[in-house]
């Protein structure tokens, strides 16, 4: 399965730190997309990395993929309460269904 | 502009009862989708319609489940007698289309279903 397995599962950190997490999938991929979802909310799209991409910015977040280990990373610099929010990962293949793992809840403390 | 919008927020529901959730796309979005998310996972992909046409179902869970879009807008996700397991939160996302489907979906806040 294309699925996008992220770890870890929790993270807890003090505001200012950096938080990472990784993602990981089984197939061929066409790009990487990274949501957050703030709890009771839907999805908001954070960045996607192209299959021929190997790293991108955009603000505070920093995502990598190594595409010959199946992997992602989604790097969150210097951390604050607002970042408090489940992060998935979701792998994307053939056509346009996106599969999301169990996601990693990050919880930053003020 | 206003983004995906998902009616009703919550929906409470008797075992057996039929319901029908509603998705609003952000103008403009060609591609719709449906999602199921159960409570501390992520989610799991239901239907993608392209304008009216469904163009994979492959994820609805029974032939309870029936999603269409007639005018490629609106977009509804009908749920007939249904069971305890389906509740849930029910996302809907839209997306422009894009070559080898490189775009990014906008998602919806989503309708909480519970079924007593």
């Amino acid at each position: 399965s294309q699925q996008g397995e992220e770890d870890p599962q929790a993270l807890s950190i003090q505001e200012g730190e950096n938080a990472t997490m990784n993602c990981s999938y089984k197939t061929s991929i066409n790009n990487l997309q990274w949501y957050r979802q703030n709890s009771g909310r839907g999805l908001v799209h954070l960045i996607l990395i192209r299959s021929n991409e190997r790293e991108k910015h955009s603000g505070r977040l920093r995502v990598t993929l190594d595409t010959s280990k199946k992997s992602s990373s989604l790097l969150i610099t210097a951390s604050r309460a607002a970042d408090t929010a489940s992060y998935f990962c979701a792998p994307q293949a053939a056509g346009n269904k996106l599969t999301f793992g169990g996601g990693t809840r990050v919880l930053v403390k003020p | 502009g206003a983004g995906v919008s998902q009616s009703p927020r919550y929906k409470v529901a008797k075992r057996g009862q039929d319901v029908a959730l509603r998705c609003d796309p952000i103008s403009g979005h060609v591609s719709l989708f449906w999602y199921q998310q159960a409570l501390g996972q992520g989610p799991e992909f239901l239907t993608y319609f392209q304008n009216e046409a469904q163009l994979d179902k492959s994820g609805l869970p029974s032939d309870r489940f029936f999603a269409e879009r007639p005018e490629g807008s609106v977009s509804t996700l009908k749920i007939q007698r249904t069971q305890q397991e389906d509740s849930a939160v029910y996302l809907c996302a839209s997306s422009l289309p894009g070559a080898y489907s490189n775009q990014p979906q906008h998602f919806g806040d989503g309708t909480r279903l519970s079924i007593l």
